[in-house]
């Protein structure tokens, strides 16, 4: 089993619409959870970390963290084409960040 | 604060030479981290260092040797670069849990 496994992408979403994207982790002591979003062409960017379950909002994002499941999501409400982006997965597990592969998610206005 | 530099943001290097990929950070971060990033493959860490003078190899060290003389930088050294390791390199930092990116080096060995 994959450390951190994203759903295989690309997401497109209508502009307005909710992006949700799903990410599972392997490792049952990891502690800390984050989200990064990557522009072609950039580096990856934090955007939610989260660290006890349940849901965390920021602005548009959401981060929800289910240990138990070993999931964590994220959901960006009222999408704009600026969201359009690769949304990375990591997962902190014995001080080391693994991460997904990432899901792509394309707004079409 | 500029947070994590990197130079150059682009090289053509031949099969054999040797070029070393700076990497800065002026947040007074510990742990800093060397990872390359290939299509289908994600971020895959190269090296670590959780603070001035110890080093460690990551998932895929090979070809590669740092070093890390100060706190501020975490040069990385290819000896004799090969095709297999052109790829897009970033250096990133952390104090604690929330790790953050350098703009990256796009590296292209020919």
């Amino acid at each position: 089993q994959k450390e951190v496994e994203q759903n295989s992408g690309p997401l497109s979403v209508p502009e307005g619409a909710i992006a949700s994207l799903n990410c599972t982790y392997s490792d049952r002591v990891s502690q800390s959870f984050f989200w990064y979003r990557q522009y072609s062409g950039k580096s990856p960017e934090l955007i939610m970390s989260i660290y006890s379950n349940g849901d965390k909002e920021d602005g548009r994002f959401t981060a929800q963290l289910n240990k138990a499941s070993q999931y964590v999501s994220l959901l960006i409400r009222d999408s704009q084409p600026s969201d359009s982006a690769t949304y990375l997965c990591a997962v902190n597990g014995n001080n080391r960040l693994a991460f997904g592969k990432g899901n792509q998610v394309v707004v079409i206005p | 604060n500029a947070g994590v530099t990197q130079t150059p943001k682009f090289h053509i290097l031949k099969t054999g030479q040797s070029m070393t990929l700076q990497c800065a950070q002026d947040m007074n971060h510990g742990y800093l981290s060397w990872y390359r990033q290939d299509p289908g493959m994600g971020l895959r860490r190269i090296h670590y260092s959780v603070a001035a003078g110890i080093t460690d190899k990551g998932e895929v060290p090979d070809g590669y040797n740092v070093s890390r003389s100060n706190t501020e930088d975490f040069p990385l050294r290819l000896e004799s670069a090969a095709p297999s390791q052109t790829s897009v390199y970033f250096c990133a930092s952390r104090q604690t849990d929330e790790q953050y990116f350098g703009p990256g080096t796009r590296l292209t060995v020919t």
